[in-house]
């Protein structure tokens, strides 16, 4: 199984500013992915992050507002830029166990608070 | 679409006690369906997948059933435990091209147990 850590855990931040989390598995992996959980909804996908090329983003979500980073396969970032608080929510980040091919593990979540 | 519904929303059972959490789901082309358990303040943590052949799957006190036809799952906890209170998220894949698969996530049923 994949063992993912993320970074911060949580935060308060200030509207207007922008955060950078950080998504350490501790395996090569191919396929990184960014959720956002809001409160009481289901979890929903932000982007695939690509190592080596840009991330692909779902309808909704847009580079400039979630960039994304994957310098290397066990490595990736996402950045919430200019917040306001409905970006408040829980992003989470995931992998895909290629060998096992329906297990997908979850990091334990970084909760973003924007006052 | 795809969609994924669980039910209840909520539920609220004495330690000890059995209960049964539902979900229904219109996904095309099935793949597996998963279900996790998530406690407040970490991430998702799978407990059983089942593919298009199995319509049981066991984890400890956890059973998942798999009704295909009628594209619904149910999980039941046995001797519920006061660890078991977190959110339940049920979660049906579709196959997509190239070995890979495109997860739907429900909203999850948020159980409290009581001692």
């Amino acid at each position: 199984s994949a063992v993912i850590s993320q970074k911060p855990s949580r935060d308060i931040c200030q509207r207007g500013t922008s955060l950078t989390i950080q998504c350490q598995v501790d395996s090569q992996v191919t396929m990184m992915f960014w959720y956002r959980q809001q409160p009481g909804q289901s979890l929903t996908l932000i982007a695939t992050a690509n190592q080596g090329s840009e991330a692909t983003y779902e309808s909704g979500f847009v580079i400039d507002k979630f960039p994304i980073s994957r310098p290397n396969l066990t490595f990736s970032t996402l950045t919430v830029s200019n917040m306001s608080p409905e970006d408040s929510s829980i992003y989470l980040c995931s992998v895909w166990d290629r060998e096992r091919v329906y297990e997908q593990y979850f990091g334990p979540g970084t909760r973003l608070t924007v006052t | 679409k795809n969609q994924v519904e669980q039910s209840p929303q909520s539920l609220i059972i004495l330690e000890g006690k059995n209960c049964t959490l539902q979900c229904n789901y219109t996904v095309s082309p099935f793949s597996n369906l998963r279900w996790y358990k998530q406690d407040t303040g970490r991430g998702p943590v799978s407990l059983t997948i089942m593919t298009f052949s199995e319509n049981t799957k066991s984890n400890g006190r956890y059973t998942a059933t798999l009704d295909a036809d009628t594209k619904q799952s149910s999980l039941h906890i046995t001797a519920s435990q006061l660890s078991d209170s977190a959110s339940y998220i049920c979660v049906v894949s579709a196959r997509k091209g190239g070995g890979s698969y495109i997860p739907t996530f429900g909203r999850g049923t948020s159980l409290i147990v009581h001692p």
